[in-house]
């Protein structure tokens, strides 16, 4: 669920390894979730997205994995370079008409 | 291609002062949209959602309201700012579908 009032996790990864970013969903009714990028001052960008008849899907460098029985979702990047630099979130999508996101991830990179 | 437009990009206020933050949407119809806030290094706020014109579901009571005009219009509007009405707002757009937001550039309001 939402977690608005919370300072932002931190994940600080190596560059060239795999970066994993885990969220929790609160909603049994959500059977769409999504993944944003946001960078700095900016709207949050869509990365990958997954059916809740799914439990796995891949896009360029990243992953995504969803556990419907403990309400768990995942993103993975692989090589994770100096551009993945940002804050992720996940989202759920309980209604048609609502997204509610999780309080976010902030992705660092260590040259 | 759709396009979403929201501005202006940074706005400082004086408490107490109205606020009017205007969002629209290009090629598409009946999207639903959005408004969020979000704090320094914090998450997003879901603060309102329309599907229809003249149609506002409101998340968090407080000083604000949004209006829906016209199909692709969406404005955020207070009467007088608050000190904690300082953040990030976010309008964003979908279709009527279990589909992805797509976000506007944001609007960084300081209330002093």
């Amino acid at each position: 669920g939402e977690s608005v009032g919370l300072h932002l996790p931190t994940l600080s990864v190596q560059e060239g390894d795999n970066s994993i970013i885990n969220c929790a969903y609160s909603n049994s009714a959500s059977d769409y979730f999504i993944w944003y990028k946001q960078e700095s001052g900016k709207g949050p960008q869509f990365i990958i997205d997954i059916r809740s008849n799914m439990d796995k899907r891949q896009g360029q460098r990243v992953t995504v994995l969803l556990n419907k029985t403990v309400k768990h979702l995942s993103l993975q990047i692989a090589a994770t370079q100096p551009g993945d630099s940002a804050v992720y979130f996940c989202a759920e999508n309980p209604s048609a008409s609502k997204i509610i996101f999780g309080s976010g991830t902030r992705l660092s990179i260590r040259p | 291609s759709q396009t979403i437009h929201q501005w202006p990009a940074t706005l400082v206020q004086p408490v107490g002062s109205p606020l009017s933050l205007e969002c629209t949407v290009e090629g598409t119809s009946n999207p639903n949209l959005y408004w969020y806030r979000q704090a320094a290094g914090r998450g997003l706020q879901l603060l309102f959602y329309s599907v229809g014109i003249g149609q506002i579901s409101s998340e968090v009571p407080q000083n604000l309201s949004a209006s829906r005009p016209q199909d692709r219009q969406f404005i955020l509007s207070s009467k007088k700012l608050l000190l904690s009405d300082s953040g990030f707002y976010l309008c964003a757009w979908k279709t009527d579908r279990r589909e992805k937001l797509f976000f506007g550039s944001g609007t960084q309001l300081s209330v002093l």
